[in-house]
């Protein structure tokens, strides 16, 4: 069974609109995290939270807004979506109060016509 | 601030090449360094870690050594094989902090 879901796989959307990527983990972890691949560019990190809280935000553009409604969950809300945002956003999870490897979900590719 | 240097943003090999893919970092205190792959069409996942100087990580025949002398936590494999193509990262945690500093990637490629 998978650990990690992101919904959906697979994201069409216009310029303009704003989406909402899922994921869920399965793992028991309090420390989830948002991380964004543009096509041939490495990994960038996004944000974290840990119990549900904010702790690191790398993202410039307030257009992007993570959401824990609960705390096996960190969707991620987007709006006034652009081109340039076009990527692959994978969600992670970890354990926290020491140094725990970081898993990772199968990632939701978003397309922004 | 703390970070991680891949020198080589791709590499190609053949078939039963010796691979060294080069990592170098900065750090205050003692972190743990990771390697992590990610295949095409899916999320990253741990290779090892190694948490002390000297500690050897190893996995799938693939090995690297915590070096603090020189910063270094370089990835070898003795003999590579078509299925280790892939995007190599290394990372690192910090100590009492559980977020991850990444590297840019290396591209392994295999060529037939």
């Amino acid at each position: 069974d998978p650990k990690i879901i992101q919904k959906p796989k697979y994201l069409v959307a216009v310029t303009g609109s704003e989406k909402i990527l899922i994921c869920e983990q399965y793992l028991g972890h309090n420390a989830m995290y948002w991380y964004r691949q543009s096509a041939k560019k490495p990994l960038e990190f996004m944000f974290s939270y840990s119990y549900q809280k904010l702790m690191d935000n790398q993202t410039a553009s307030s257009r992007f807004q993570p959401q824990s409604s609960k705390k096996n969950h960190l969707d991620l809300q987007i709006t006034a979506l652009k081109p340039d945002d076009s990527a692959t956003y994978f969600c992670a999870s970890s354990g926290t109060g020491g140094v725990y490897e970081q898993y990772f979900g199968p990632g939701t590719r978003l397309t922004v016509l | 601030g703390d970070s991680v240097t891949q020198t080589e943003g791709q590499v190609a090999l053949s078939e039963e090449d010796f691979l060294t893919i080069h990592c170098n970092y900065s750090a205050s205190g003692y972190p743990t360094l990771f390697w992590y792959v990610q295949y095409p069409g899916e999320g990253p996942q741990l290779l090892f870690r190694a948490s002390r100087d000297k500690e050897k990580g190893s996995s799938r025949g693939f090995e690297a050594t915590y070096d603090k002398g020189t910063t270094s936590f370089h990835l070898r494999k003795a003999s590579v094989q078509e299925s280790d193509s892939a995007v190599y990262y290394c990372a690192l945690s910090a100590d009492s902090n559980y977020q991850l500093i990444w590297g840019s990637g290396t591209k392994l490629i295999i060529k037939p």
